[in-house]
């Protein structure tokens, strides 16, 4: 089992859509969680780092669920400018990157 | 501008012809890493570096080596480029490591073609 996984996507969505994206993670004793955004050929950039309390950026809602090892990151009011594929990440003692989910937003 | 820089962009070579890629940072971060990016697995760490002449293996480090003699440089050698290692690498770099909150800073990536 991977130690974090994703859905790969391509989620197609159109304008305006409000979208979801799952991880999930083994480890228990993973300590911090974050979002990265990755746009095509480019270098990863800090989306948002992940609370269990739930954290809140604009448009952009992260969840994280200790009990069940899982994270999930809502994008609402989809734009053009959110195609993009996002990784999920874990720190245990180090960081682990998901492979990220592919999200492609249609006119 | 706070910036990570990676030289070069893209490079084909051919196999056994030594190779560096070089990686700066201007943020003063002590802690510096590479990443390597293939299809389906993600990013994997190949070293990674606290400090000055302080630098430890990550998951992938066979066929490469890393130096770090000054605290804004952290280059990756490869002594020897195998086709296996054909990927695009990211140097990241971050204040003082990857606990707690902090964030990762990636340079914009090199693309390595090894034939």
């Amino acid at each position: 089992r991977k130690e974090v996984e994703q859905d790969p996507g391509p989620f197609n969505v159109p304008e305006g859509a409000t979208v979801a994206f799952n991880c999930t993670y083994s480890n228990s004793a993973s300590q911090s969680f974050f979002w990265y955004r990755q746009d095509c050929r480019k270098e990863p950039k800090l989306l948002m780092s992940v609370y269990s309390s739930g954290n809140e950026d604009g448009r952009f809602t992260a969840q994280l669920n200790r009990a069940s090892q899982y994270i999930s990151l809502l994008i609402r009011d989809s734009k053009l400018s959110d195609s993009a594929t996002y990784l999920c990440v874990v720190n245990t003692d180090k960081l682990i990157f998901g492979t990220g989910t592919r999200l492609q937003v249609f006119p | 501008e706070a910036q990570v820089t990676q030289n070069p962009r893209y490079l084909i070579t051919v196999t056994g012809k030594k190779l560096t890629v070089t990686c700066s940072q201007n943020m003063n971060h002590e802690y510096m890493s590479w990443y390597r990016q293939d299809p389906g697995l993600g990013l994997r760490q190949i070293y990674y570096s606290m400090n000055v002449e302080v630098t430890d293996k990550g998951d992938v480090p066979e066929g490469y080596k890393v130096s770090r003699k000054e605290k804004r440089n952290f280059p990756l050698i490869l002594e020897s480029p195998s086709p296996n290692q054909t990927s695009l690498y990211f140097c990241a770099s971050s204040l003082y490591g990857t606990g707690g909150e902090e964030t990762q800073y990636f340079g914009p990536g090199t693309r390595l073609l090894v034939l």
